[in-house]
């Protein structure tokens, strides 16, 4: 059965803060992984990876992907609350993403 | 850009009546578009795929007769849910995609309704 699973499900940090959040896959057919931030609604798209090694950046946040070992990391660094969210990990194959179950993150002043 | 809508934000409808969600793609054709359904604290649970003009395809467990979905157009699905009962309350959220079979493609989300069955 294909399954995603995020680590750690919860996360608490300070303000300046780095953090590494975790996501391994396992998906027949795997095509894409993608990170999304989820505040109080619906997701917002991060990061779409398909090649492993090479790292996307985006401000503060990046992410690479490493299909050796089927997985991915979403680093941030110098935290703000802002940041304050659930990350989602998904792994999409032909058909469909398969999600992780997140990881909350609390960023405190 | 990527910006998709969904109507209505927020329902409370009571046990038996039919409650239709819209799901727009304001800037950009979606071939495909899914339905999710997400409980407190639990991921996203994908419902349906739905491409232009053609049959949705559902996941496993879930009641095509009671989530009846139409993809009418390159830029609205419906989802329209039959008999609500306290059981469906959610909170339902569309996606879409300029692809086909958009599996492993980026997914633009609505912001989500929340459904409420007394």
């Amino acid at each position: 059965e294909d399954k995603v699973v995020q680590s750690p499900l919860s996360l608490v940090v300070h303000e300046g803060d780095t953090v590494t959040l975790n996501c391994s896959y396992e998906v027949t057919n795997f095509r894409s992984l993608l990170w999304y931030k989820q505040e109080k609604k619906a997701p917002t798209f991060l990061f779409m990876l398909t090649s492993s090694g090479i790292e996307k950046k985006s401000g503060r946040l990046s992410s690479i992907l490493d299909k050796k070992e089927l997985s991915s990391i979403l680093n941030i660094t110098a935290t703000q609350t802002g940041d304050s969210a659930i990350y989602l990990c998904a792994a999409g194959n032909n058909r469909k993403l398969i999600w992780g179950l997140g990881t909350s993150l609390a960023v405190n002043p | 850009g990527a910006v998709v809508s969904q109507h209505p934000s927020w329902v409370i409808c009571k046990s038996g009546t039919s409650v239709k969600i819209e799901c727009r793609s304001l800037d950009f054709q979606a071939t495909t578009m899914f339905w999710y359904r997400q409980f407190p604290k639990q991921s996203l649970m994908l419902m349906a795929t739905s491409n232009e003009g053609s049959k949705a395809t559902y996941e496993q467990g879930v009641e095509k007769d009671k989530f009846l979905i139409n993809h009418a157009s390159l830029t609205l699905s419906t989802l329209t849910v039959t008999s609500a009962h306290p059981e469906d309350s959610s909170f339902y959220i569309c996606s879409a995609s300029p692809t086909f079979l958009a599996g492993g493609e980026t997914q633009y989300f609505g912001p989500g309704t929340r459904l409420l069955v007394l």
